[in-house]
């Protein structure tokens, strides 16, 4: 799989957008990019994923370059509950449900 | 509709002791998958099972083992335990594995081994 870079981590105030980045350069034509976040003390959960064209849903929005070598989550209306680490990830749709995770970001909401 | 249930929550075993940890995954999942969280390694993927088959596998060692049952439930399995496999193991479950949008993941067990 493609490996990914993203900032350790972030600061963003309460109400405001938060756009957190990812970089894939190595990313194949066959790879979606997903995101994930992890809340402290919880598994992971999905957040969104896309291939080559925006995506946007209940969550949050998912910008993909035109060369697709980089991508930006944005939640909207970052609230503290959004606190948690962000983890971009690239896989192809034949992995299974098998995702390699890298550091991920960490996402501080403050008041 | 339950979400993924792993069993126990917390556990602490000694060293050269063995471990089985359960997840239940969410009805009608076949796939599931286990993960090792640690604070110097991240997540990291374990294995995969899918119709009670290990379909896809990571870079362990030997130790660490799974199997899935019929009714999907897996339990995975660490001998000898080294002060190393302290850690949260996550379960992740969905339906078909391949080309499923959304893998969902359970509270996790943690484990510490003294």
């Amino acid at each position: 799989d493609a490996k990914t870079t993203q900032p350790t981590s972030m600061d963003c105030a309460e109400g405001r957008a938060a756009n957190l980045p990812c970089n894939h350069s190595t990313i194949s034509g066959n790879e979606y990019v997903y995101w994930y976040r992890q809340i402290h003390s919880q598994g992971p959960q999905y957040i969104i994923h896309g291939l080559k064209n925006n995506e946007t849903n209940e969550m949050a929005s998912l910008i993909i370059t035109e060369d697709r070598k980089s991508s930006t989550l944005i939640l909207p209306h970052a609230t503290l509950r959004d606190t948690a680490v962000y983890y971009c990830i690239v896989r192809p749709d034949y992995a299974g449900n098998m995702l390699t995770f890298g550091g991920g970001t960490r996402l501080m909401v403050k008041p | 509709k339950a979400g993924v249930t792993q069993t126990p929550r917390y556990l602490i075993k000694t060293r050269g002791q063995q471990v089985t940890l359960s997840c239940s995954p969410i009805s009608g999942h076949r796939s599931v998958s286990w993960y090792q969280q640690t604070p110097g390694q991240g997540l990291q993927f374990l294995f995969e099972y899918f119709s009670e088959t290990q379909r896809n596998k990571g870079n362990f060692p030997g130790r660490f083992s799974g199997r899935q049952f019929s009714n999907s439930r897996s339990e995975m399995n660490v001998s000898t335990l080294e002060l190393g496999d302290s850690a949260l193991y996550l379960c992740a479950s969905s339906p078909w594995g391949v080309a499923d949008t959304e893998a969902f993941f359970g509270q996790g067990t943690r484990l510490t081994v003294v």
